[in-house]
């Protein structure tokens, strides 16, 4: 079954303490993107990869990591969380210029 | 500022009637623009992508329409039912390169 996975689930944590949050596709796409989403703001391009060791900003890439040392795994670390960063957030892979495929959401909160 | 809007937060439409949800955008010059439909608490699900070249694109009872003269896609739902209930959000890639922009979303409601 082609699918987006995203660890973990739900993720409660301390500010400062560094968390990475795994995305993995199935499908060999080579475009993969994050995404947070919030009340009011809607889901907002945090970075995105064309391919292995190619990512670039999106709109709201501060206090966030990517890396991309194979095709299918996409990970999202972030440093050094604070509370501003509380979010649901949302990994997608796609062809580039195709529908994107989603995961199921990870929602962070840090205190 | 470049922008992509969608038309009202939230609409309510009686079931068996059309909804029309639409999407302006300002300053991009997209490629192609898509729409999703997103259940609380879930990831987004690809429903219609819609070109520059295409004018109308169809799938059961959805219809999208882009006209890139006045910046704008309409997203129809047909003989709307209860079940279509979810939030509406249109993408476009912006500026023909790699990053991809959401509008914020129309909370749908078809109140049976």
């Amino acid at each position: 079954e082609a699918q987006v996975t995203q660890n973990p689930r739900y993720l409660i944590t301390v500010t400062g303490k560094k968390l990475t949050v795994t995305c993995s596709q199935n499908m060999n796409h080579e475009y993969m993107s994050w995404y947070r989403q919030d009340p009011g703001l809607g889901l907002r391009q945090i970075y995105y990869s064309m391919n292995v060791e190619v990512t670039d900003k999106g709109d709201v890439p501060e206090g966030y990591k990517v890396s991309r040392k194979e095709k299918r795994n996409f990970p999202l670390i972030l440093e050094s969380p604070s509370p501003n960063q509380t979010s649901l957030y949302f990994c997608a892979s796609s062809v580039f210029g195709q529908p994107q495929h989603f995961g199921d959401g990870t929602r962070l909160s840090i205190l | 500022s470049q922008k992509i809007e969608q038309n009202s937060e939230a609409l309510n439409i009686q079931e068996g009637k059309t909804a029309t949800l639409t999407c302006n955008y300002t300053n991009y010059s997209p490629a192609y623009l898509q729409w999703y439909r997103q259940d609380p608490g879930r990831g987004p699900v690809f429903l219609l992508l819609i070109r520059e070249n295409e004018k109308e694109k169809r799938k059961e009872r959805l219809k999208v329409t882009f006209d890139t003269t006045l910046k704008q896609s309409l997203f129809h739902i047909t003989a709307s039912q209860p079940a279509d209930s979810a939030t509406y959000l249109c993408a476009l890639d912006e500026n023909r390169d790699d990053k991809i922009i959401f509008g914020k979303g129309t909370r749908l409601h078809i109140l049976p």
